[in-house]
């Protein structure tokens, strides 16, 4: 089964602070997502990355970049948490077709 | 902008009845997944429909698309508890190439079963 594992499944921050949020997959997927959830909102693309060190924005960028170094590990990355970034953060991959797979999420509270 | 839309958002379901949710979009697209969570969960895929008039069926549930009509349903046979949960359909919005992943959602369709 493929696996993506997300560093924290919750994780409480301070206003200001920089916040790491580490996703990793098992599965050699080229491609790799994060995607924040918020209540009547579904799910909305942050940033993608289709292949390492390649990353392209996604819906809503604003406030977050994204790191990949390897093949297997995305990470996205708040510079200066605010508080309207208290979301739950959802990594996937998938190969370049075919369906992909999500993580268990991340609980991100900023206060 | 791919405006994703599905209806209603909150399902409240009698143990044996049968409902429908909706999912309508706004431009061409032929790849349509519909996902069910669970509280505090992550997305389970359920269905994918990659073709006009597909249509899938798992269980009690069942999934059509209509590209003509950019309207996907989703639907629920005989509901039981066991189907509570959220249902999104996303809609995949990167057509130039087979790649997953660059998805539009919709906001969700709360479902909770009753006896």
């Amino acid at each position: 089964d493929v696996k993506v594992t997300q560093s924290s499944r919750y994780l409480v921050k301070r206003t200001g602070e920089k916040v790491f949020l580490e996703c990793v997959q098992d599965m050699d997927h080229e491609n790799m997502f994060w995607y924040r959830q918020d209540p009547g909102l579904g799910l909305r693309l942050i940033y993608f990355s289709y292949d390492v060190k390649m990353k392209e924005k996604g819906d809503i960028p604003e406030g977050y970049s994204v790191s990949r170094e390897k093949k297997e590990r995305f990470s996205l990355i708040l510079e200066s948490a605010s508080t309207n970034q208290t979301s739950m953060y959802l990594c996937a991959s998938s190969f370049s077709s075919g369906t992909g797979n999500f993580g268990p999420g991340t609980r991100l509270t900023v206060t | 902008e791919l405006k994703v839309e599905q209806n209603p958002l909150f399902l409240s379901m009698q143990e044996g009845k049968n409902y429908t949710i909706y999912c309508n979009y706004s431009t061409t697209s032929d790849r349509l997944y519909w996902y069910r969570q669970d509280p505090g969960k992550s997305l389970e895929s359920l269905f994918v429909l990659l073709s006009n008039g597909a249509v899938k069926q798992e269980g009690r549930l069942m999934a059509s698309l209509d590209t003509k009509a950019r309207l996907s349903t989703l639907h629920i046979t005989a509901a039981v508890h066991d189907l509570s949960a959220t249902y999104f359909c996303a809609v995949d919005i990167n057509l130039t190439t087979d790649s997953w992943g660059k998805l539009q959602f919709g906001a969700g369709t709360q479902v909770v079963v009753t006896p």
